[in-house]
Parts: C-alpha cells; structure tokens; sequence
C-alpha cells in the first residue's frame, strides 16, 4: 500500500512570496489534514477534510493561508504571502475516516524556509 | 486550545533500561491517546494508541492511561540506541474532528 505522498519535500522563499503544497492521501482514506510543525514543537492542526469538505479550520490563518480538497482526494494547501514565521515542515497525514479511534498516517513533509 | 504537556528532555537512558516518558493533558473530555515516534528530519510515525484505563503493552512498549490524573506514560523496555528519538503525545480532544492535539514531544537518548 503506498503511503501519503507529498510535494516537494523542500522549497525555500523569500518573504511575501507565495508557495503551495501539494498532499496525495493513500488510497481510499476519506479524511485529511495539514498539520503546521514548527521546529522543537509538536504538529499543530491547521485543517482537516472529511472527503472534500472542511471539518476544522479554526487554526488555519486565513489572511495567508488557504486550502482546498477537489474531489475528495489530493489537497493543495497555499500560503500567500508568506511570513518569516511561516518556517516550518507542513505535514499532510489522512485516515481511512475521522472517527476517534482511527489511526492517522503522516507523509514524509515539505520543509519550508522563508528568507 | 487544550493542551498537552510533556517534558521535552533530553531524557538520557542506558541501553537495556527501561525509558519512562510521561505526559498531561487539559482536555477532560479527551477519548483517545497516542504515541507517536519521530526520528529527526522524519514525519511521526504511531508506536502506541490507547483507549481506557489501565496498561497496553505491544512488544518492548507499554502505554498507560489514567483519565482521572489526565496522565498518559509511555515505557520502553530493554531500551535500544534505534529508540533515541523524539516521542510526542497525541490527544483526540472532546470536540469535533478528532484531529490530534501534540504536546511538543520528549527527546529519548538512548546511551550504548
């Protein structure tokens, strides 16, 4: 079974630049997240997706950030502009559903640096 | 934003001792705890879950869950030099979406 992939594993910007990621679930998995993890802290939620609706932004920035789920499969998530704050590895992770007790599969991350 | 606390170390631990990490959590109405193992410049990867009260043990690893203390342990066995990583503690919190909820992790260091 192929894992979350996710693209690309780095991307350095300047700030006030815009950059965009993009996460492929494994197959099947009908709920995804973005989770923000800036260095020396644990995984933080920005948004999760129940098939191509939204379930929880409430952490997202929306001033900057942005994401969206077309057909209920890969996701994009955006950010524009970028800040220097916004360093940090974007971690995509999806389950097979959003019950309690479901185990939930991370990608390998993109590693962002803004300069 | 409820929150769970771990000390982030370093925990430093000889090789074949047991490794004890330990970790709060504000969130009463919390229903599912995980352990999450990740190696430096790698993603989380899930080691342990538990559900209810009391000890799970899967191998060298053993969770334990105390809803009334809100405490959740992790312990490692015959600690092993492939252990030394950063553990974090997933909390699914009492509202919806049951997206995780880390505490910043504890670095393990396990000495030959």
């Amino acid at each position: 079974e192929a894992g979350v992939a996710q693209s690309p594993r780095y991307k350095i910007i300047e700030k006030r630049q815009s950059v965009a990621f993009w996460c492929n679930p494994i197959s099947g998995h009908a709920t995804l997240y973005w989770y923000q993890q800036i260095l020396g802290q644990g995984p933080k939620l920005l948004i999760q997706f129940q098939n191509n609706g939204v379930v929880d932004d409430s952490q997202l920035p929306k001033d900057r950030f942005s994401a969206e789920r077309l057909k209920g499969v890969d996701s994009t998530l955006k950010i524009q502009p970028a800040k220097l704050e916004d360093s940090a590895v974007y971690l995509c992770a999806s389950s097979p559903s959003g019950l309690v007790w479901v185990e939930q599969f991370f990608g390998p991350g993109t590693r962002l640096t803004v300069l | 934003q409820k929150e769970v606390e771990q000390n982030s170390g370093p925990l430093s631990v000889p090789e074949g001792a047991i490794a004890s990490l330990n970790c709060t959590y504000s969130d009463r109405g919390s229903q599912s705890f995980f352990w999450y193992r990740q190696y430096s410049g790698k993603s989380p990867e899930l080691i342990m879950s538990i559900y209810s009260n009391g000890d799970k043990e899967d191998g060298r690893f053993t969770a334990q869950l105390n809803k009334a203390s809100q405490y959740v342990s992790l312990l490692i066995r015959d600690s092993q030099p492939s252990d030394s990583a950063t553990y974090l503690c997933a909390v699914t919190p009492s509202n919806s979406g049951y997206a995780l909820n880390f505490g910043k992790g504890t670095s393990l260091l396990v000495t030959p």
